[in-house]
């Protein structure tokens, strides 16, 4: 079963607007989400994470919201730029079992457009 | 400070031979987890070592799988008897130990390995 979705596959925006990815998630022992920019060939690389005890972490360009009582977060990006065309991923990090293994979603392709 | 490297990049190997993927750590990460994507999804946990121990390995997905870390640094995944289903990019992690849970809890990502399977 897939504990952590992301519905979107893709997502197109024009630069200067804002980008939003959304995630929703369906294990209630998730206790920090992370989200990830991956561009071909490469690894994933780390943008901004935020614990479930907050319900907003912000970082220049990106923000992250976390709904806790409906299991869903999203990650805002303002202004969106061309470079930011990749795909994002998701993860959450449970409270037992594995260390700190992450469960992520299935990406989701952003677009940004001139 | 590098960061994370593996070797090979790419890997090409006929159905029933045995490979070998190699993972550099950042110096110092106590950490090291090992992930596999297929094509259109997400990364997807195999196995996780803490210095050389390997305290999870419930990702594996049979026992032709194998991984170690002896001197708590270098890891190596091992695949015996390669089928066409392990075609996939096997990606590294690590991450250090603390303080705070950013520093514990984010991973950081090599390039990844893309094996083939003919």
């Amino acid at each position: 079963d897939q504990q952590v979705k992301q519905n979107s596959p893709s997502l197109s925006v024009q630069e200067g607007r804002i980008s939003i990815l959304n995630c929703d998630y369906t294990n209630s022992m998730f206790d920090y989400f992370l989200w990830y920019k991956k561009y071909p060939a490469e690894g994933p690389t780390f943008l901004i994470s935020i614990s479930s005890i907050k319900d907003k972490n912000e970082d220049g360009r990106f923000t992250v919201f976390l709904n806790k009582s409906a299991k869903h977060l999203s990650l805002h990006i303002v202004p969106s730029q061309p470079g930011d065309s990749a795909v994002y991923f998701c993860a959450a990090k449970g409270l037992t079992g594995g260390g700190n293994k992450l469960t992520f979603g299935t990406g989701t392709q952003l677009k940004v457009e001139l | 400070g590098a960061g994370v490297s593996q070797s090979p990049r790419y890997k090409v190997a006929k159905r029933g031979q045995d490979v070998a993927l190699r993972c550099d750590p950042i110096s110092g990460h106590v950490s090291l987890f090992w992930y596999q994507q297929a094509l259109g999804q997400g990364p997807e946990f195999l196995t996780y070592f803490q210095n050389e121990a390997q305290l999870d390995k419930s990702g594996l997905p049979s026992d032709r799988f194998f991984a170690e870390r002896p001197e708590g640094s270098v890891s190596t995944l091992k695949i015996q008897r390669t089928q066409q289903e392990d075609s996939a990019v096997y990606l590294c992690a690590s991450s250090a130990r603390g303080p705070g849970p950013r520093h514990r809890y984010t991973q950081y990502f090599g390039p990844g390995t893309r094996l083939t399977v003919l």
